[in-house]
């Protein structure tokens, strides 16, 4: 079946560690996004890939950086810098940007 | 810039009445306007999209939404809520140029009691 997976469903992180979110998805969507959601704050927008070895910033990237190497992967990093990344992190793809995105099941991070 | 609004954090029902989730668009031109749905610790999933075709849209589950130029509103309905509908809906609109990339709505928690 196609989809799209994320891993791990929680992550503990602690301080000035970094820490990797994995995200792939068998759908042969050109697009990938990584949201962060928060209570009461809606999904904002970390990073955005419409390609292959390309990707934007989108309105949170401090303290995060992508890679997009593989069509089919998009992982997410939270680095050290990140001093509030306590969060529900959301991984979605979609045909073409702007089309319907398809999300992944979320990882939940946890600061030790 | 592409903004939504979505009026009401929370909306509490009862079992078998109707559901009524509002939301707003800022934009010039006609986007392309989405509803998803969360239940708990899961993604968002595509509850039903309007993309300049007919402007009243069927989704799944029983629930449609209604594009109004006119009130820049893109409000989402269902006849008689059911406990299962209990979750988080998000009105999304996507650009009509530039990047494409989709703006959320802060999502609005429907309560249903029984």
């Amino acid at each position: 079946d196609g989809g799209i997976t994320q891993s791990p469903k929680y992550l503990f992180r602690k301080e000035g560690q970094n820490v990797t979110l994995s995200c792939e998805q068998n759908l042969n969507h050109d697009a990938m996004y990584w949201y962060r959601q928060d209570p009461g704050q809606g999904l904002r927008l970390i990073y955005y890939s419409q390609i292959v070895n390309d990707f934007q910033k989108g309105d949170i990237a401090e303290g995060y950086s992508v890679s997009r190497e593989k069509k089919e992967s998009f992982p997410l990093t939270v680095t050290s810098a990140q001093k509030n990344p306590t969060a529900f992190y959301l991984c979605a793809s979609s045909f073409v940007a702007g089309e319907t995105q398809y999300f992944g099941p979320g990882t939940r991070l946890l600061v030790l | 810039a592409q903004s939504v609004t979505q009026l009401g954090s929370h909306v509490s029902v009862s079992e078998g009445a109707l559901v009524l989730l509002r939301c707003n668009y800022s934009s010039s031109v006609p986007p392309y306007l989405f509803w998803y749905v969360q239940y708990p610790n899961q993604g968002l999933q595509l509850l039903l999209k309007y993309t300049s075709a007919a402007t009243l849209v069927k989704g799944i589950n029983g629930f449609e939404a209604e594009f109004k130029k006119s009130e820049t509103s893109f409000h989402l309905t269902k006849p008689s809520a059911h406990m299962s509908d209990a979750a988080e809906y998000f009105c999304a609109v996507r650009p009509s140029g530039g990047s494409y990339i989709p703006t959320f709505g802060r999502g609005t928690s429907l309560i249903v009691h029984p």
